[in-house]
């Protein structure tokens, strides 16, 4: 069945630092996929998405590129800031319900 | 415009009670879906509901339930609850004929449940 997996946290960087963080996944076909962002003690809200291959979300200085000959989509910031401390989920459309990832914690440290 | 909207942010449950949670979609939504998110761990679909009616069901068993209602808000119950049960459990929306296609969800803040 369809899954997406991301590289394991907790991420530690300090303010200014580069940002990746992993995804891939595992589909039929060519779904949708997410970046969703969890900030401590609120619900999940939509980063970015990419809706086909060769798309490229893009949001608040963040970027992913839906690669589909690596099945990646994986996250980027060229600058962090400490306000980009949170949960980061990669999920994929499966139908009308997302399949997410387990999450990546990042801090990002002053 | 009100986001999702979940009842109660907390609430504390013993083996073998129901409980029942509640969500209000976003203004102009019209179908609702449920995860489970344990601690640590990304959201597991529970269920949807459109038009009243469950949609599309993950992986959970029958204790687990859900309701829909004709202004769209909706409500989960869980029966015979587990300590395994203990979670955030998130409700989320979005009107369907964008929903099915993109899959693009608005969540509620949760409902933490813990199961003693």
């Amino acid at each position: 069945g369809n899954s997406v997996t991301q590289m394991e946290g907790p991420v530690t960087l300090s303010e200014e630092a580069f940002l990746t963080i992993n995804c891939t996944y595992t589909a039929t076909g060519y779904p949708s996929l997410f970046w969703y962002v969890q900030y401590p003690g609120e619900g999940l809200q939509l980063l970015l998405k990419a809706t086909k291959a060769d798309d490229k979300g893009s949001n608040k200085g963040f970027e992913a590129t839906y690669r589909k000959e690596t099945t990646s989509f994986h996250l980027e910031k060229g600058s962090v800031q400490v306000s980009d401390s949170a949960v980061y989920f990669c999920a994929l459309n499966q139908g009308g319900k997302l399949i997410f990832g387990q999450g990546t914690e990042l801090s990002v440290k002053p | 415009d009100a986001g999702v909207t979940q009842s109660p942010t907390h609430l504390i449950k013993t083996r073998g009670q129901q409980v029942t949670l509640r969500c209000s979609p976003k203004s102009g939504h019209d179908t609702v879906s449920w995860y489970q998110q344990a601690l640590g761990q990304g959201p597991q679909f529970i269920f949807q509901y459109y038009e009243e009616e469950e949609r599309q069901r993950g992986n959970f068993p029958d204790r687990f339930s859900g309701h829909q209602f004709p202004n769209y808000s909706s409500e989960l119950n869980v029966n015979a609850l587990l300590l395994g049960d203990s979670a955030l459990y998130l409700c989320a929306s979005t009107l369907v004929g964008t929903g099915s296609t993109t899959g693009e969800l608005f969540f509620g803040e949760g409902s933490r449940l813990t199961v003693l």
